[in-house]
């Protein structure tokens, strides 16, 4: 079984700072990764994932995560943030065969002018 | 790609009450998806089908809950006597079955119990 924790519940922050939104992860097998976004009024959207390969993955709007097998950690980084930028944001973890994702509780990140 | 389409988007129902709410999935989209969301709270899995097949259940899933995908498309999820905690959204999510291919999300339904 997977689990998932993102250790903040809110991040606050000011526009073009830095963020990050931390993400640690569970299993006893190899896994995806995967980051969603939740703008408010909106549904879930992927905002990138890991598969295999690179451990590095970015989105098309500049975020980027690291997969840390070691850390088992999936980190989302963004080095400036715009007042867009405020949404839900949500880790999630699926076994390596694809299926259910299993989500964690899910980050509010509030970027403020 | 009209994306996850989910009916009614608002539901208010007595305790007591049986409701059904469906989520017509992306069309070639095999797989298909029910979670939960309360306020605050990360999505939690409830069910996933294959084609027509329900190949699991979570243990979140009481026995006043059941789902359906009769003929592989769209789904209904019936909660029957509801309760005032079963209040939340509840989401639809369909994916195709090759590898990782990720969950597309609709907009869900949300529940109120008076």
């Amino acid at each position: 079984a997977q689990s998932v924790t993102q250790l903040d519940s809110q991040v606050p922050v000011f526009e073009e700072a830095p963020v990050e939104l931390r993400c640690n992860y569970s299993s006893s097998v190899s896994v995806y990764l995967f980051w969603y976004v939740q703008y408010p009024n909106q549904g879930l959207q992927l905002l990138l994932k890991y598969l295999s390969g690179s451990t590095l993955v970015e989105s098309i709007n500049g975020f980027e995560a690291e997969f840390n097998k070691s850390q088992t950690s999936f980190h989302l980084r963004k080095p400036s943030v715009h007042i867009s930028d405020t949404a839900e944001y949500f880790c999630a973890v699926s076994n390596n065969q694809g299926g259910k994702l299993i989500f964690g509780q899910g980050t509010e990140l509030s970027v403020k002018p | 790609d009209t994306g996850v389409s989910q009916n009614p988007r608002h539901k208010i129902t007595k305790r007591g009450q049986n409701v059904t709410f469906r989520c017509d999935p992306i069309s070639e989209h095999n797989r298909l998806y029910w979670y939960r969301q309360t306020l605050g709270q990360g999505p939690e899995f409830l069910t996933y089908f294959q084609n027509e097949a329900q190949l699991e259940k979570s243990r979140l899933l009481s026995d006043r809950f059941s789902a359906e995908r009769p003929k592989g498309s769209f789904s209904t999820l019936e909660i029957q006597r509801t309760e005032q905690g079963d209040s939340a959204m509840y989401l639809c999510a369909s994916s195709s079955k090759t590898g990782a291919s990720p969950l597309h999300f609709g907009n869900g339904t949300r529940l109120t119990v008076t």
